[in-house]
């Protein structure tokens, strides 16, 4: 099983360009999640999805727009990248059942010069 | 004040050391509880979770204490492969996990 797939896996972009992360899961999971990792800080959600068609805000989401239009895939937007967006991006989804945790993609490096 | 805060360490201890990590969490209405490990530059992976009544598996064992807001992990007789970050994750409520910035473990022959 594939589980969570991120693409891509690293990424440099200049300042003002924008870009997609996606992240595409096979696992039925209605709830699907974007964060952010910084060092020092943890994980910082940045926007979430309850199902398809939804998402909603998190802690971090200014300068980031997302999209679910497809129950197994969550798209993440930079529309003008800024060097503070420089992290690492890690996409996540879960069943509805909060028992169960999640399961995460294995990341996209993002450099912002 | 963090909502979920940890020792950053690193905890450095020998093979077959006993090590433990703490973590305290500011909202009481937290329902559930987990301890990832994430292995450098790796995505985080879920450990176990923290159940009320404590929760062992092999050489790992979670327990809670929802009076005093925190959780612990015992890791015992610690192998190479125990080194990692260990995250200590809590449930915001509507399924949001918020995460601790970790508590760094480096295991040494």
């Amino acid at each position: 099983n594939a589980g969570v797939t991120q693409t891509p896996k690293f990424r440099v972009l200049k300042t003002g360009q924008s870009m997609t992360l996606l992240c595409a899961q096979d696992m039925n999971h209605e709830y699907m999640y974007w964060y952010r990792q910084d060092p020092g800080m943890g994980l910082r959600l940045i926007h979430y999805s309850v199902g398809e068609g939804t998402t909603a805000k998190g802690e971090v989401p200014d300068g980031y727009n997302v999209s679910r239009l497809k129950k197994q895939n969550f798209l993440l937007g930079l529309e003008s990248a800024a060097p503070s967006q420089t992290s690492v991006y890690f996409c996540a989804s879960s069943y509805s059942d909060e028992a169960y945790g999640y399961t995460f993609g294995s990341g996209t490096r993002l450099t912002v010069v | 004040r963090k909502e979920v805060e940890q020792d950053p360490g690193p905890f450095n201890v020998p093979e077959g050391a006993t090590v433990a990590f703490n973590c305290t969490y500011s909202n009481s209405a937290s329902q559930s509880f987990f301890w990832y490990r994430q292995d450098c530059r790796k995505e985080p992976k879920l450990l176990m979770s923290v159940y009320s009544s404590g929760n062992e598996d092999g050489r790992f064992t979670a327990q809670l204490n929802r009076a005093s807001q925190y959780i612990s992990l015992l890791i015992r007789d610690s192998k190479l492969s125990d080194s990692a970050t260990y995250l200590c994750v809590v449930n915001s409520g509507y399924n949001k996990l918020i995460f601790g910035a970790g508590t760094r473990l480096a295991v040494h022959p």
